[in-house]
């Protein structure tokens, strides 16, 4: 079962905080984010491997509740070179394999 | 420069004729993967290798094939493709999986379209 993310897509105007919200069903030991511009690659942001950690790359922070199982990514001030889709993802690590999953993704439009 | 390599970029062909998708990472790493990505479904593991010679399935690996003779290679072989396997694919490699994962470095992509 993916993790799912919420909302689905969001627009934004240059400058305005954005949260993107990432709740998985299983437990999590940990959370990666990653972004993906249109046509590219998905680019890694950062990963998140403790309960209640928060963690920042620019202004883009993330924090993770093992608790909750969620993991939420905050965007503050956009900038247009924030636009494209946010992924989370996390080791299966409930299946007793070595499994990646990601979730379900967020698809982000900054305008400006 | 630190990268995943992937060959083709681009390709059209028909169904059921064979053919494979190279992956190589230059970064040492022991991790491999390979991802589809469709619309409305994000993206997919078909597989996974831990180290050389180990290799597991993902989510979605009816279809595919796949093998780890070296650390650096991992090619994703369709042998019989079909039209419900045209997709965008990745492959990713982080210096290990499980864990103690850190970061999955992707390729550019694989685009493949099946007649």
């Amino acid at each position: 079962q993916q993790p799912v993310q919420s909302p689905q897509a969001v627009i934004l105007r240059e400058g305005e905080d954005a949260v993107i919200n990432c709740s998985s069903s299983k437990a999590l030991y940990s959370v990666h984010w990653y972004r993906q511009k249109h046509g590219e690659a998905p680019v890694f942001l950062m990963i998140l491997l403790k309960g209640g950690e928060q963690k920042g790359h620019d202004k883009i922070s993330a924090s993770f509740n093992e608790k909750k199982q969620q993991s939420s990514l905050y965007l503050t001030a956009s900038q247009l070179s924030y636009s494209g889709t946010y992924f989370c993802g996390t080791d299966d690590t409930t299946s007793g394999t070595y499994k990646y999953i990601f979730g379900t993704g967020t698809r982000l439009k900054v305008l400006a | 420069e630190a990268q995943v390599t992937q060959n083709p970029r681009y390709l059209i062909t028909v169904t059921g004729k064979k053919l494979t998708v190279t992956c190589s990472q230059n970064m040492n790493h022991e991790y491999m993967s390979w991802y589809r990505q469709d619309p409305g479904l994000g993206l997919r593991q078909i597989y996974y290798s831990m180290n050389v010679e180990v290799t597991d399935k993902g989510d979605v690996p009816e279809g595919y094939k796949v093998s780890r003779k070296e650390k650096r290679n991992f090619p994703l072989i369709l042998e019989s493709p079909s039209p419900n396997q045209t997709s965008l694919y990745f492959c990713a490699s982080s210096a290990r999986g499980g864990v103690l994962r850190n970061e999955q470095f992707f390729g550019p992509g694989t685009r493949l379209t099946v007649l």
